[in-house]
């Protein structure tokens, strides 16, 4: 079964770039839609967005401004880019794959275990 | 963008009965190809999320059959049959069918 697992700093200054990759333990990289999804301390899950067919991308609205996913098919891996981040930004963030097609492109099934990115200086 | 609102927000139950999770949507999930595009995840103690239903009513690989999901447009259900000390954590239902996928404020499960 396909395992993810994200990685990248664990801190970060306000203003500056979030950046986290999710390395994909199989060669389905190529294939399925792969997601960013975050959760703030004690809070809810917002999804961020997802990339797909090598290169199309989808976020959510309220981060589109500030939100780059770019796909490394070479090194089994997607990345998340966010930019002049600020506390608000404070949450564990994982990686996940879609189900399947497009039918299911929002059903998130695995997911990585999740890694907590805190915004301070 | 679409709200999910649950309901409860807790919800102790005894080992072996029956528990229920409702999840209302502010617009119709139902597309036009049939399929009502709902999600239900379970976040265990310390773990990250995990598929439990998708498209309301088809369970994930691996999710025991006391786990079933139902609905209509905008009303939707989880029910468990029979509550297992193993299915504690806080259970989210999402709508998948708008972009962005809204998750619903969850439901934390205990054991009496």
């Amino acid at each position: 079964q396909v395992q993810l697992q994200e990685s990248g700093p664990g801190l970060v200054k306000p203003s500056e770039t979030l950046s986290l990759t999710c390395s994909v333990s199989d060669g389905s990289i190529s294939t399925y839609y792969w997601n960013w999804i975050r959760q703030p301390p004690g809070k809810g899950l917002e999804w961020i967005g997802y990339i797909y067919d090598r290169g199309s991308t989808n976020y959510n609205p309220s981060l589109k401004s500030r939100v780059t996913i770019s796909l490394d098919t070479s090194k089994n891996q997607f990345s998340l880019k966010l930019s002049s981040v600020t506390a608000a930004d404070t949450a564990v963030y994982y990686c996940a794959r879609a189900l399947g097609d497009i039918l299911t492109a929002y059903s998130f099934d695995p997911w990585g275990q999740g890694t907590l990115v805190t915004v301070s200086s | 963008d679409i709200v999910m609102t649950q309901s409860p927000l807790s919800l102790p139950v005894t080992p072996g009965e029956p528990a229920s999770i409702s999840c209302r949507s502010s617009q119709s999930l139902l597309h036009g190809n049939g399929y009502k595009y709902v999600d239900w995840y379970l976040q265990k103690p310390g773990q990250s999320p995990q598929l439990l239903i998708f498209l309301a009513s088809n369970r994930a690989s691996g999710v025991p059959d006391r786990f079933s999901g139902s609905g209509s447009g905008t009303d939707f259900t989880l029910k468990i049959s029979r509550v297992e000390a193993e299915d504690v954590g806080v259970y989210y239902c999402m709508q998948a069918l708008h972009t962005p996928p809204i998750f619903g404020q969850g439901t934390r499960l205990e054991i009496k």
